[in-house]
């Protein structure tokens, strides 16, 4: 089974507007960390956003935030006030308790138009 | 240095032959991951180091590809006899070592883009 799943393959969105990136995962660890991270089309991958499997809070980071239901198992990236600088590839992924691996989704390609 | 430096950016060679990538790690990271990245993928999980040792080298595709990191920091990925499915982006992160945390989150180089014709 996938350990991150993103559903997502395109997304556009209006500049200024709200966008949310889905994210979903699969872990029988308790403790567990999820991540995002931003790939313009220059290739490199920036950390955008934490998200720790205990913390009460949802994350957020600027206009970045992470809208986490345990539960659900689901992770998604809420951008809020899109720019044009936000076009890129957006990867969902998970470290677990029990290992050192980070694990990668497939990745969500954002589009913000003027 | 100030962040992941991998070299080359750019590997184009010819199938067979045999290729280094060289990463470069954030002063004082002591965990050092490889990941590869086909078009249109996530980064793959290929090896990851603790210090000099690789504690975790599952995601090695086969015997063709070896990784070392002989005094802890800087560290080389090699591949023998390559093949055109070898073609990727090759990616290499550092990170402080420990528990999941946002302390220790993944600082990635710019990658090193391998074409094998």
């Amino acid at each position: 089974a996938q350990k991150i799943t993103q559903t997502q393959p395109g997304m556009f969105v209006q500049e200024k507007e709200a966008v949310t990136l889905d994210c979903t995962y699969d872990t029988s660890d308790p403790s567990y960390g999820l991540f995002w991270y931003k790939q313009p089309s220059s290739g490199e991958m920036i950390f955008l956003i934490y998200q720790g499997s205990y913390d009460q809070q949802n994350a957020t980071e600027g206009r970045y935030s992470l809208n986490f239901q345990k539960a659900r198992k689901s992770a998604n990236l809420v951008i809020s006030a899109s720019q044009l600088g936000d076009s890129a590839m957006y990867f969902c992924a998970m470290r677990e308790i029990t290992g050192n691996q980070f694990y990668f989704g497939t990745g969500t390609s954002l589009t913000v138009i003027p | 240095g100030a962040g992941v430096s991998q070299t080359p950016s750019n590997k184009v060679t010819e199938k067979g032959k045999y290729v280094e990538l060289r990463c470069d790690p954030i002063s004082g990271h002591t965990a050092l991951y490889w990941y590869r990245q086909s078009l249109g993928q996530g980064p793959e999980f290929l090896i990851y180091f603790q210090g000099t040792g690789a504690a975790d080298d599952s995601g090695l595709p086969n015997d063709r590809f070896f990784a070392v990191r002989p005094e802890g920091s800087v560290s080389t990925l090699k591949i023998q006899r390559t093949e055109r499915g070898d073609s990727a982006m090759y990616l290499c992160a550092s990170s402080f070592a420990g528990q999941v945390s946002g302390a220790n989150v993944l600082t990635f180089g710019a990658g090193s883009r391998l074409t094998v014709l």
